[in-house]
């Protein structure tokens, strides 16, 4: 199984700052024959279930603010929050599609300072 | 416009057999490269990838609950079925149906999830 590792656990930003998330695999995401990264990010609100915020490690789902970002390659992947605003408080997580089972890191919950 | 609802009890005793119904509307899981998954999330924790059906009939399981897990579809009635057998406390949790695609790969659609506690 490709585990997912996130860091920090938890961040405290304040508003209108940058925040920025990290999420390490223990594999390679990255697929060579598309040159693809199958790692994905999805925020969660309380009491909500995940929603899409970014595909193939840097593509923005339609609908997302784009203070949000993705970067990275291989095993080593970014969240970035330009901007931070009171909505973006969430949980956020990472999930490969890579290879099955398809798993997701433990979460980084995102607070205001 | 693609949505989805997860339906089933609330409470289930030790050792019982789970069913759970994804209703959807917005897409026909008979189209090519249409799935949908399963993922539950215990209280407070992180997300858990559980099953995964698509067009075709293909079904993908997780490894660890693979033994307990059935996953069908009812193209008739727009509905994705899961099944887990030998239900224990840890198996509390908030299940959600998502839909997904082969061109993706990613759930984009997901229902609002349905909490099932197990205890006696």
């Amino acid at each position: 199984d490709i585990v997912m590792t996130q860091s920090p656990d938890s961040l405290a930003v304040s508003l209108g700052e940058r925040a920025t998330i990290n999420c390490k695999s223990s594999q390679s995401v990255l697929h060579s024959s598309n040159n693809r990264n199958y790692l994905a990010w999805y925020q969660q609100k309380p009491g909500q279930p995940p929603k899409l915020l970014i595909y193939w490690a840097s593509t923005r789902e339609s609908g997302v603010p784009d203070r949000f970002s993705g970067s990275g390659s291989g095993t080593d992947f970014t969240l970035t929050i330009t901007s931070l605003q009171a909505e973006d408080v969430a949980v956020y997580y990472c999930h490969q599609y890579y290879s099955s089972p398809l798993t997701f890191g433990q979460g980084t919950r995102l607070e205001i300072k | 416009q693609i949505t989805l609802k997860e339906s089933g009890p609330t409470l289930v005793n030790p050792t019982q057999t789970l069913t759970l119904t994804c209703s959807f509307s917005g897409f026909s899981v008979t189209t090519s490269g249409v799935g949908v998954g399963w993922i539950r999330q215990p209280p407070g924790k992180a997300l858990e990838w559980l099953a995964l059906i698509y067009w075709d009939d293909d079904k993908r399981y997780s490894p660890s609950l693979k033994s307990r897990l059935t996953i069908t579809k009812d193209t008739s009635k727009n509905q994705v079925v899961l099944t887990m057998t030998n239900m224990d406390p840890v198996d509390t949790a908030t299940y959600y149906c998502a839909h997904r695609t082969q061109q993706r790969l990613v759930f984009g659609y997901w229902g609002q999830g349905t909490l099932v506690t197990v205890s006696s």
